[in-house]
């Protein structure tokens, strides 16, 4: 079965502490994979995303995340995290040209004390 | 700076009212989404726009409908309210062609049916 799968439902750090939120996916075909986070009261935002090539993609605001195929894995990270980074993240899998099939994660839910 | 809006964004109604959720962009996004978003549950995709005169539901069922008379609007209609309606209710657009184009998120409608 397709999942995407977000193991930690919660994190606490502290600001300018390093960040890497898990995601793991299990996908038949080929994944199309992002990263999207959500502030209190807000929408959603793509924060990266990754279709084939370089396997470390860069996004907005300074995050980056990994892909690697062997562990079905594609882990956001942050080097230095700000207090403006408490928010929920989401991890998403799709298929090539079909946002309508996009696979999410459950959320992972960012706080960051001072 | 949003280029898609939802109104309201909460809602508070009796149950068996007839409510009607907007959505618009103003990026002339052909495709558009409505998501369900529950705590602690992934975000399910409830109805889906192609382009003008074209929906089709999502993968969860939902009472809901929708209508698309213009590229820009997406409302979203509940005949007769109920509790188990309760929810948030996001609105989401993207460009068409490209590998998955980014979804561009509204700040959602929190919907609360007493």
């Amino acid at each position: 079965a397709q999942s995407v799968t977000q193991p930690d439902i919660h994190i606490t750090v502290s600001e300018g502490a390093s960040l890497e939120l898990r995601c793991n996916y299990s996908y038949g075909a080929t994944p199309y994979l992002f990263w999207y986070v959500q502030s209190p009261g807000q929408g959603l935002q793509l924060l990266l995303k990754y279709f084939s090539g370089d396997t470390l993609v860069q996004g907005i605001k300074g995050f980056e995340a990994e892909f690697k195929r062997s562990q079905s894995s594609f882990n956001l990270r942050k080097p230095s995290v700000h207090w403006s980074d408490a928010a929920e993240y989401f991890c998403a899998v799709g298929e090539a040209g079909n946002n309508r099939k996009l696979i999410w994660g459950l959320g992972t839910s960012l706080a960051v004390n001072p | 700076e949003a280029d898609i809006y939802q109104t309201p964004r909460y809602l508070v109604i009796g149950t068996g009212k007839k409510i009607t959720l907007e959505c618009s962009q103003t990026m002339g996004h052909d495709k558009m989404y409505w998501y369900q978003q529950d705590p602690g549950m992934e975000l399910h995709l409830i109805h889906y726009s192609y382009g003008v005169n074209s929906t089709e539901k999502g993968d969860l069922s939902s009472e809901s409908t929708v209508s698309r008379i213009r590229t820009e609007h997406f409302p979203l209609t509940l005949e007769s309210a109920r509790p188990s309606h309760t929810s948030q209710y996001l609105c989401a657009s993207s460009e068409s062609g490209g590998n998955n184009s980014p979804l561009h998120f509204g700040n959602g409608t929190r919907l609360t049916v007493t």
